[in-house]
This record gives structure tokens, C-alpha cells and sequence, in this order.
């Protein structure tokens, strides 16, 4: 199992350009999370899903989007991207059934200029 | 809304000392997850307590769930250059809820 994986690993945008991060998960997790990190910050919460279909906000929603479209991918949209969305964006799985721990993926590292 | 906190942010030690860190709710949580997070890496699950008064034992690490469920601490005995990196707790809201709540961090130097 390749786990959780991310695409991409790096990227350079400029003000106002939009791009797609895309999360797939190969585990049949329902619940899946976008996380963004920044420095002395920890990790706070974008969107969420709790199953096909479904999204919700998290922490930091706003200048985002995100859809499910399946099961295994969670996709993370900018629409217009600012310098304050520069950051490391990682994605994360939960299986269901009473566990709670969560699963990474290796991370993307974002640059908006 | 709800806050855990974390401290120290960060932590230099000697290789062979102990090292603890601690992290606080504002409010009752349904679980205490930490995780590990190498340099220019990402995080690791390594354990979750869900009882009042829990403590769990990963060879020279020890994590603790406070009487209240509001506080945790996890403690390294005798540190190893393997064992650097970012701690991060994570606490569950209400039980049911989907979501963790990510302490700051205490990052981990050891000092061979």
C-alpha cells in the first residue's frame, strides 16, 4: 500500500494564479483533512471530509475550496493564490470505527510570490 | 473556540538526558494523540490515550492522559539523536467529533 501520497511535491505560484493539490489514499478511509503548516504555528485545519460527497470547513477555510468527488481523493483548490497562502499543505486519513489517529502524507511545500 | 497549547517550543538536550513536554486544553478532550514529525518531514502517529488517568509505555517513552482530560504530557527517558524532531499532541473534541486539535509543537534537539 502506497499509503497516503500528495502531487505535488513542490510549487511556485504567482499572486493571483489558481492550481489543485491533489491527496489520494489507497487505505478506504472515510474521513480525510487538509492541514496547512506554517513556522511556530503547528498545524491548523483547512477542510475536512467525513466521506464521499461530503466536505466541511475547518480553522482556516478561507481562500480555499476542496471537493470528494471518490473516495480515495481529496483535492485541494486556490482559486487565486496570495503570498499569505505560502506553506507546507499536508494531507492526512482517518480510518472509522473508533479509531481516531490520522495518517500523513509527505507534504506539499507551497510558494505564492 | 478550542485552544491546546503546548510547551516548551523548543528544547535542547544533552544525548542521555530526559526530555518532557506538555500540552494543555481549554476544554475536556474525548483523546490525547501525539505525533512526530522528523525535519523535513511529516507527522507520525505514535499513540493515543482516550481514559482519565491513562499512562502508555513505548519503550523509553511515556505518555500521560490527566485525571481531568485536559492535559497531557509525554516524557523520553534517557534521549538518543534518533529521537529528534517536532512532538505535536492532538486532542479530540467532544466525543463524535471528526477533528484534532494540533498543539504548537515542541521541537527536540538532542546534542550528542
Amino acid at each position: 500500500n502506497a499509503g497516503v501520497t500528495q502531487t505535488p511535491k513542490f510549487r511556485v505560484l504567482k499572486t493571483g494564479q489558481s492550481m489543485t493539490l491533489l491527496c489520494a489514499q489507497d487505505m478506504n478511509h472515510e474521513y480525510m483533512y487538509w492541514y496547512r503548516q506554517d513556522p511556530g504555528m503547528g498545524l491548523r485545519l483547512i477542510h475536512y471530509s467525513v466521506g464521499e460527497g461530503t466536505t466541511a470547513k475547518g480553522e482556516v477555510p478561507d481562500g480555499y475550496n476542496v471537493s470528494r468527488l471518490k473516495k480515495q481523493n481529496f483535492l485541494l483548490g486556490l482559486e487565486s493564490a496570495a503570498p499569505s497562502q505560502t506553506s507546507v499543505y499536508f494531507c492526512a486519513s482517518r480510518p472509522n470505527g473508533g479509531r481516531y489517529e490520522q495518517y500523513f502524507g509527505p507534504g506539499t511545500r507551497l510558494t505564492v510570490t | 473556540g478550542q485552544q491546546v497549547m503546548q510547551i516548551p517550543q523548543y528544547q535542547h538536550v544533552q544525548e542521555g538526558e530526559d526530555f518532557t513536554t506538555y500540552c494543555n486544553s481549554s476544554t475536556t478532550l474525548s483523546n490525547i494523540q501525539w505525533y512526530k514529525q522528523r525535519p523535513g518531514g511529516h507527522p507520525v502517529f505514535l499513540i493515543q490515550l482516550v481514559k482519565s488517568g491513562e499512562v502508555k509505555k513505548q519503550k523509553r517513552l511515556t505518555f500521560q492522559f490527566g485525571e481531568a482530560k485536559k492535559n497531557s504530557s509525554l516524557h523520553i527517558t534517557a534521549t538518543q539523536t534518533t529521537d529528534v524532531g517536532t512532538y505535536f499532541c492532538a486532542g479530540g473534541g467532544q466525543t463524535g467529533a471528526n477533528n484534532l486539535f494540533f498543539g504548537t509543537g515542541t521541537r527536540l534537539t538532542v546534542i550528542p
